[in-house]
């Protein structure tokens, strides 16, 4: 196992668009985390899953994004209508229940 | 809500030198993990150290070790030996035992001087 994958590592799309991205995260780990991530900012929480369930998600999080587990494996998170201000690197993670994240590289997303 | 602050937004050392990160955060948890996390330029983010707060001996991972101070509620991490790939953003997070989610702190840039 190679590690948290994510595609694409780069996506520029214009304002109004749909976007999704695409995490496999490390296949033993039962929870995985979407973060974003500005400029000289520190990972912000997104939301998460235990398996296929998704446990918390951040108040923050507008109803234009929405992720998902199928079957507790990868997972998809989708932004609709994109807007300047979604425009970020968005982080995924993963881990065992109760250990450390481990991090993908990154998607990031540039919104014209 | 747990916060978790880095009150250095930049800090400098000469190879070879040694350099410490602040970190403070707040909870009125008694039960929870802290880590710091390295992101080079660039790159992915990879842990650096962790603690559990149940544990009053201060971790220790080769020239890095962290001074915690669970009353004070600081968690500062020390880089002895300092080296030029030791260079990146480095940020400290905050997870309790109950939420499972991750906070992480604003960052520290540390740059390493030849």
């Amino acid at each position: 196992d190679t590690g948290v994958s994510q595609n694409p590592r780069h996506k520029i799309t214009k304002r109004g668009q749909n976007v999704t991205f695409r995490c496999d995260p490390i296949s033993e780990h039962n929870r995985l985390y979407w973060y974003r991530q500005t400029l000289g900012q520190g990972p912000e929480f997104l939301t998460y899953f235990q398996n296929e369930a998704q446990l918390e998600k951040s108040r923050l999080l507008s109803d234009r994004f929405s992720a998902e587990r199928p079957k507790g494996s990868f997972s998809t998170l989708e932004i609709q209508r994109t807007e300047q201000g979604d425009s970020a690197m968005y982080l995924c993670a993963s881990s065992q229940s109760t250990g450390e994240l481990f991090f993908g590289e990154g998607s990031r997303l540039t919104v014209l | 809500a747990q916060t978790v602050t880095q009150s250095q937004p930049e800090m400098s050392v000469q190879e070879a030198e040694t350099v410490t990160l602040s970190c403070t955060y707040d909870t009125s948890e008694s039960d929870y993990y802290l880590f710091w996390y390295k992101q080079p330029p660039s790159r992915q983010m990879i842990l650096v150290i962790r603690q559990e707060a149940y544990k009053q001996q201060n971790a220790t991972e080769n020239r890095f070790s962290v001074n915690f101070q669970k009353a004070a509620k600081s968690f500062s991490l020390k880089i002895s030996d300092s080296q030029l790939g030791d260079a990146a953003m480095y940020f400290c997070a905050f997870r309790d035992n109950y939420g499972q989610n991750f906070v992480f702190g604003p960052g520290t840039r540390l740059s390493v001087l030849p």
